[in-house]
């Protein structure tokens, strides 16, 4: 059974402070990896998609890693500015017919100014 | 990039009346939509996947009868929640996976359904 587990659960960081969220995942079979923020009352919206065959992906100021072997990924955010602020979720779809997300709790991240 | 539309973002119902909620994919076609509800401060659950020209699959615990879910078409999912109570007041979201997009998944904005 798949579990998506991120730590830490809460993180408050001054602004400019480069900061890594971690994601870790019990199965290493996956099609892929991707990160999404959250803003209060708001959707997600996707920040990376990390394919099983590819070790990163960046954006911006976000660089995400996979290490399907360990089964953890990383989101790297250099810089941070309090506009960050939101909840990270890292989610892996189900190797099944059914294409279910599996998500972790998530990090909620406060960057004051 | 792929966008799904989500509307409407808030409705207030009076209790015994029905809520109707759309999910558009944009640009993509998507068979398999997903239906979520998320309480304040909670992670997102898993209400039901919404399969294209079939029968929703709904996750155990999930009235099928209170909360209809529609896919009649590759573009549109509609989630209603039938004879609303207050308890079913909550912030729902679908979301579609494109398979264009190396099967990343997009979401909606969202609906904040408060039901008086």
């Amino acid at each position: 059974k798949q579990e998506v587990t991120q730590i830490p659960a809460a993180l408050s960081v001054p602004e400019g402070e480069n900061l890594v969220l971690n994601c870790s995942f019990t199965d290493s079979a996956i099609y892929n990896l991707q990160w999404f923020r959250q803003d209060p009352g708001k959707g997600l919206t996707s920040l990376l998609l990390i394919q099983s065959s590819q070790r990163e992906q960046t954006s911006g100021r976000l660089n995400a890693s996979l290490d399907k072997s360990s089964g953890r990924s990383t989101l790297y955010i250099a810089a941070s500015q309090p506009g960050d602020s939101a909840t990270y979720l890292c989610a892996v779809p189900l190797m099944d017919s059914s294409y279910k997300l599996i998500f972790g709790s998530g990090t909620r991240l406060l960057v004051r100014p | 990039g792929a966008v799904v539309s989500q509307h409407p973002s808030r409705v207030i119902c009076k209790s015994g009346t029905s809520v109707k909620i759309e999910c558009r994919s944009l640009d993509f076609q998507a068979t398999t939509m997903f239906w979520y509800r998320q309480f304040p401060k909670q992670s997102l659950m898993l209400m039901a996947t919404s399969n294209e020209g079939s029968k929703a699959t709904y996750e155990q615990g999930v009235e099928k009868d209170k909360f209809l879910i529609n896919h009649a078409s590759l573009t549109l999912s509609t989630l209603t929640v039938t004879s609303a109570h207050p308890e079913d007041s909550s912030f729902y979201i679908c979301s579609a996976r494109d398979v264009r997009d190396n099967y990343g998944y997009t979401f909606g904005s969202g609906t904040r359904l408060t039901v008086v």
